[in-house]
């Protein structure tokens, strides 16, 4: 079945740090990948996706690329803030419109 | 344009007890899916309506259910409660790009 596995957290950086968070999925067919944040107390917003092999999905500095060769999708952000701290979950939809989601990644940014 | 809501935000029952869930979608939207997450099995496909009709459905048993009014609106159902469906029930709802799905603020549910 389909599944997306997530480098577990939680990942603490320095503001102004370099962000990476890891993503890898396993699916059938040709996945549309996706990032969703969640602020404390709150749904999920959508972040950034790429809906097949090569785009570059990018928001609010995030940014990720879907690499069908290795089947990954990691989250990038050149420099973090404070601002940034929260989960992010990686996600996919292949057949049907149903996510499946990984575990999820808390980020804890310091100033 | 306002984004999805759902009524309640927050809810306590008791076990043995049902419980409904609203959700109102994005505008135009015609597709609500909803979710469930936990701290132990994260965040889990419940099912999906579609023009009043349900058209995925994940692996949970038949006390979850769900429905969709001619307007969109959807609501989902537990009942006999137990005290694992304590979790955040989130609804989220799609347009014509079914794959970009927009999440409400979520119910949080706790069973004693």
């Amino acid at each position: 079945g389909n599944s997306v596995t997530q480098m577990e957290g939680p990942v603490t950086l320095s503001e102004e740090a370099f962000l990476t968070i890891n993503c890898t999925y396993t699916a059938t067919g040709y996945p549309s990948l996706f990032w969703y944040v969640q602020y404390p107390g709150e749904g999920l917003q959508l972040l950034l996706k790429a809906t097949k092999a090569d785009d570059k999905g990018s928001n609010k500095g995030f940014e990720a690329t879907y690499r069908k060769e290795t089947t990954s999708f990691h989250l990038e952000k050149g420099s973090v803030q404070v601002s940034d701290s929260a989960v992010y979950f990686c996600a996919l939809i292949s057949y049907g419109n149903k996510l499946v989601f990984g575990a999820g990644t808390i980020l804890r940014v310091k100033s | 344009k306002a984004g999805v809501t759902q009524t309640p935000r927050y809810l306590i029952k008791t076990r043995g007890q049902q419980v409904t869930l609203s959700c109102s979608p994005i505008s135009g939207h015609r597709s609500v899916s909803w979710y469930q997450q936990t701290p132990g099995q994260g965040l889990q496909f419940l099912f999906e309506y579609f023009s009043e009709t349900q058209r995925n459905k994940g692996n949970f048993p038949g006390r979850f259910s769900g429905r969709q009014f001619s307007n969109s609106r959807s609501e989902m159902n537990v009942s006999t409660l137990e005290l694992g469906d304590s979790a955040l029930y989130l609804c989220a709802s799609s347009g014509r790009q079914d794959y970009e799905q927009y999440f409400g603020p979520g119910t949080r549910l706790t069973v004693t």
